[in-house]
């Protein structure tokens, strides 16, 4: 089974409307953490948040919010108030244990395109 | 601040060549990571490292060795490349009990 599953390959957004990007993860690890990253068609990686599975608050970085159900086992990620730069490819990724250093597993990933 | 380097940018190789891809931080990050992204896809872990010395694998190691002599750099070696191997190669970097990793530009490897 993936564990990081992206159902969305591709998505239009209109300027300033808020987009919501789905994830769903499959583990059996109590401790885990899921992470956004953007990539833009310039290619690099932009770290955007990051909910633990012990956070019981939703994490919220700006524009960004992660709305966690943890039941679910769903990630997904809101975009509020879009901007032709969000325009770009979004990754999902877990990474599962406490001391799984720097080992993530991505999702397929889902491209946003926002229109003006 | 460097942050994470990758050399070279661009690299085209024919099928057998063997060549090292170059990554080095100078924030004296533990964690090192390789990841591979295909075309059209998310990245795949290839080896990580939690520090000088240790290395381990990741989802898609064969045909892909590194080693850990410093903190700094994390070199990986294709032993003898195969088309299979064309993709974009990143590193990645980051202290322990942070949760963002720092990413490195990309090497995009071609091999015919």
């Amino acid at each position: 089974a993936q564990k990081i599953t992206q159902t969305q390959p591709g998505m239009f957004v209109q300027e300033k409307e808020a987009v919501t990007l789905d994830c769903t993860y499959d583990t059996s690890d109590q401790s885990y953490g899921l992470f956004w990253y953007k990539q833009p068609s310039s290619g690099e990686m932009i770290f955007l948040i990051y909910q633990g599975s012990y956070d019981e608050q939703n994490a919220t970085e700006g524009r960004y919010s992660l709305n966690f159900q943890k039941a679910r086992k769903s990630a997904n990620l809101v975009i509020s108030a879009s901007q032709l730069g969000d325009s770009a490819m979004y990754f999902c990724a877990m990474r599962e244990g406490l001391a799984a250093g720097n080992k993530l597993t991505f999702g397929g990933g889902t491209r946003v395109l926002v229109k003006p | 601040n460097a942050g994470v380097t990758q050399t070279p940018k661009f690299q085209v190789l024919k099928t057998g060549q063997s060549m090292t891809l170059q990554c080095a931080q100078d924030m004296n990050h533990e964690y090192m990571s390789w990841y591979r992204q295909d075309p059209g896809m998310g990245l795949r872990l290839i080896h990580y490292s939690v520090g000088a010395g240790i290395t381990d694998q990741g989802e898609v190691p064969n045909g892909y060795n590194v080693s850990r002599s410093t903190t700094e750099d994390f070199p990986l070696r294709l032993l003898s490349a195969a088309p299979s191997q064309t993709s974009v190669y990143f590193c990645a970097s980051s202290p322990p009990g942070v949760n963002e990793q720092y990413f490195g530009p990309g090497t995009r490897l071609t091999v015919t």
